[in-house]
């Protein structure tokens, strides 16, 4: 079945790095999303990683790909306010088509000045 | 610019009203979605479309319908039926199926409450 698991709070202290984490149960997934969520605002696609892949670097984000166990995180390096947010990690189980994904309940990122 | 717009922000819906919400997309995407998003849960599918003239139910389909008569838009109607529709709802959209990576693009939300 597909399910996607993730911490609901984490706090850490501006200029720190933030690591949120993610487990999934579909072995055959295909891709493993990122996205941000403001107040009031809909989701917005930071990166995205492909089942192959272990690593995927882009600016401040770095995403891990662990698919013996089924682990995804994400790592913010130098946290700022302005990443506060609620991040939403999200499976992709077909190869194509259009097939909606399954997403985790979403990790509270607080960040301390 | 292209993106995804979903009206009104804000709705509010009286006993056994029917409420529509728009969502309209200009990125030429063929599928479209519709979740539901409740405090301290994840997006939930209500209801989604891969192509014109043809939509498949979601994991909370009771309670609403929808139509897609035309490719950039996809209505979402809370029928009389869904006791508790107070929640924020959300319309993406995707490319179309030969593309391997299909990301969803959000619209900004509708906020639907009870009077």
């Amino acid at each position: 079945g597909e399910d996607v698991e993730q911490s609901l709070f984490l706090s850490v202290r501006e200029g720190d790095s933030s690591v949120i984490n993610c487990t999934y149960t579909d072995s055959s997934s295909t891709y493993l999303y990122w996205y941000k969520q403001e107040p009031g605002a809909g989701l917005q696609l930071l990166t995205y990683i492909f089942s192959n892949m272990d690593m995927k670097q882009d600016q401040r984000l770095t995403v891990l790909l662990n698919k013996k166990d089924k682990h995804l995180s994400l790592r913010i390096a130098d946290t700022q306010t302005g990443d506060s947010a609620i991040y939403f990690c999200a499976e992709s189980i077909r190869n194509s088509g259009n097939t909606p994904l399954v997403f985790g309940k979403g990790t509270r990122l607080s960040v301390i000045a | 610019d292209g993106g995804i717009t979903q009206s009104p922000k804000y709705l509010f819906r009286k006993e056994g009203q029917n409420v529509t919400l728009s969502c309209e997309q200009n990125l030429n995407h063929d599928a479209m979605y519709w979740y539901r998003q409740d405090p301290g849960q994840g997006l939930r599918l209500i209801y989604y479309s891969q192509i014109v003239n043809d939509f498949q139910k979601g994991d909370i389909a009771e309670g609403y319908s929808v139509s897609r008569e035309k490719k950039e838009s996809f209505p979402l109607t809370v029928t009389s039926a869904q006791k508790n529709p107070t929640a924020f709802y959300l319309c993406a959209s995707s490319m179309g199926g030969r593309f391997r990576v299909q990301p969803q693009h959000f619209g900004d939300g509708t906020r639907l409450s009870i009077l």
